[in-house]
């Protein structure tokens, strides 16, 4: 089965500190890739996502991701975080089933 | 838009009572999902439907735990009878599938607590 691996579980950053996010995927076939954000108190949002193309995506509020095949890496970037990007952030994978596979979710804290 | 529609937003109830959650998923989307989120277990799909019929239901708890979709706009998650570690966040996601790439858009959720 597919399994999405996000093996920050909680992130605690400065604001304008940069930030990465990882995520790994199982899956050797064709896949696409979400970044979800989860703002407190909220439901899980779009940021991001990769079907194909140009490996490098970018998303809302300054996010992007790189997609790394050779590595099943779909990390998630931004220069320099905000306090209002305190939230939760979840990777998803899409195999070519009709749902999605979820991350287990990083919690990120922006410190002013 | 009204996007993804689901009520109520907070449901409190005693043990043993029965609960129905609602959702009415975006126009135009044939696939709806059911997700469980808390803090112990993270996110998990519940059911999911195509064009109002279930195509996987594994995740689903147990028997006290049903879900259906009698027709494209409206979904219901029952649990009958509920017990306070259903205590969680429910959300119903829509999309339209692989052809929407698996992109699945996401209601504000219930918070239900069983007491």
């Amino acid at each position: 089965a597919q399994s999405v691996s996000q093996h920050n579980h909680h992130v605690i950053l400065s604001e304008a500190a940069s930030l990465e996010l990882g995520c790994n995927y199982s899956y050797g076939g064709t896949v696409n890739l979400f970044w979800y954000v989860q703002y407190p108190g909220q439901h899980l949002q779009l940021l991001l996502k990769y079907f194909s193309g140009d490996p490098l995506v970018k998303g809302i509020k300054g996010f992007e991701a790189e997609f790394i095949k050779s590595k099943f890496s779909f990390n998630l970037r931004k220069p320099s975080v905000q306090w209002s990007d305190t939230a939760e952030y979840f990777c998803a994978v899409n195999d070519g089933a009709n749902n999605l596979f979820f991350g287990t979710g990083t919690r990120l804290t922006v410190i002013p | 838009d009204a996007g993804v529609i689901q009520s109520p937003r907070h449901e409190v109830t005693e043990m043993g009572q029965e609960v129905t959650l609602r959702c009415k998923p975006i126009s135009g989307h044939d696939y709806l999902f059911w997700y469980r989120q808390t803090m112990m277990r993270g996110l998990e799909l519940l059911i999911y439907f195509n064009n109002n019929v279930p195509i996987d239901d594994s995740g689903m708890p147990e028997d006290r735990f049903s879900a259906k979709m009698p027709n494209a706009s409206f979904s219901t998650l029952k649990i009958q009878p509920s017990e306070p570690r259903d205590s969680a966040v429910y959300f119903c996601a829509s999309g339209l599938g692989l052809a929407g790439g698996g992109t699945q858009y996401f209601g504000p959720g219930t918070r239900l607590t069983v007491l």
